[in-house]
């Protein structure tokens, strides 16, 4: 069966420093791979998709970037992270028009 | 542009009773999945149910049900006999053909003892 695993679960960072998020799947071939950002309290806001190693599509400008060196591997990253970045990060994957699966989420804290 | 519209932010249901959350969506495609997925307080993402637009039939699973009416873009859940362990938030969800899916706002759902 298809597993996704994400890590960390909780991550406090101060400002300034760097990120590295990282989701894996396993059981599946050439998932289509997402991060999401999710607000307290609010919907899901789509960063980053892919549908394939080193193709990253981008949604939205901003202090972050994704990269996907393995087929079933997704990193969520940052050089200097700014306060706005706080948030629940959840990656998924999906086959075409099938349903998403979810990993945990990992929620990050800047101070 | 496709749009997944939620207009009932809150939720709130007696236990054992019956509740609809309502979606409606936005698109031009004619071929077209939509989900909803619920979120309880340890935020994973559980998908509850899916409906394929070319289904005329509604999808059932357990005591949820969807209301898809294809013609007013609209896709409601129905939560029949509700439990306790139904309170959460609760997402509508779209995805037609490219590999973006669009979610709504979501509706929180209180389930009362």
């Amino acid at each position: 069966s298809q597993t996704i695993h994400q890590w960390p679960a909780t991550l406090v960072q101060p400002v300034g420093s760097p990120l590295s998020l990282e989701c894996t799947v396993e059981g599946t071939s050439n998932p289509n791979l997402y991060w999401y950002r999710q607000a307290a309290g609010r919907g899901l806001q789509l960063l980053f998709y892919s549908v394939g190693i080193g193709q990253i599509s981008s949604e939205v400008p901003q202090n972050l970037s994704a990269s996907r060196p393995q087929d079933r591997q997704f990193i969520l990253s940052s050089k200097k992270l700014l306060l706005s970045d706080s948030g629940f990060y959840l990656c998924a994957w999906s086959v075409l028009n099938q349903p998403q699966h979810f990993g945990d989420g990992t929620r990050l804290s800047i101070l | 542009a496709q749009t997944v519209t939620q207009s009932q932010p809150e939720m709130s249901v007696q236990e054992a009773e019956t509740v609809t959350l309502s979606c409606t969506y936005d698109t031009s495609e004619s071929d077209y999945y939509l989900f909803w997925y619920k979120q309880p307080p340890s935020r994973q993402m559980i998908l509850v149910i899916r409906q394929e637009a070319y289904k005329q039939q509604n999808a059932t699973e357990n005591r949820f049900s969807v209301n898809f009416q294809k013609a007013a873009k609209s896709f409601s859940l129905k939560i029949s006999d509700s439990q306790l362990g139904d309170a959460a938030m609760y997402f509508c969800s779209f995805g037609a053909g490219t590999y973006k899916y669009i979610f709504g706002t979501g509706t929180r759902l209180k389930v009362l003892a």
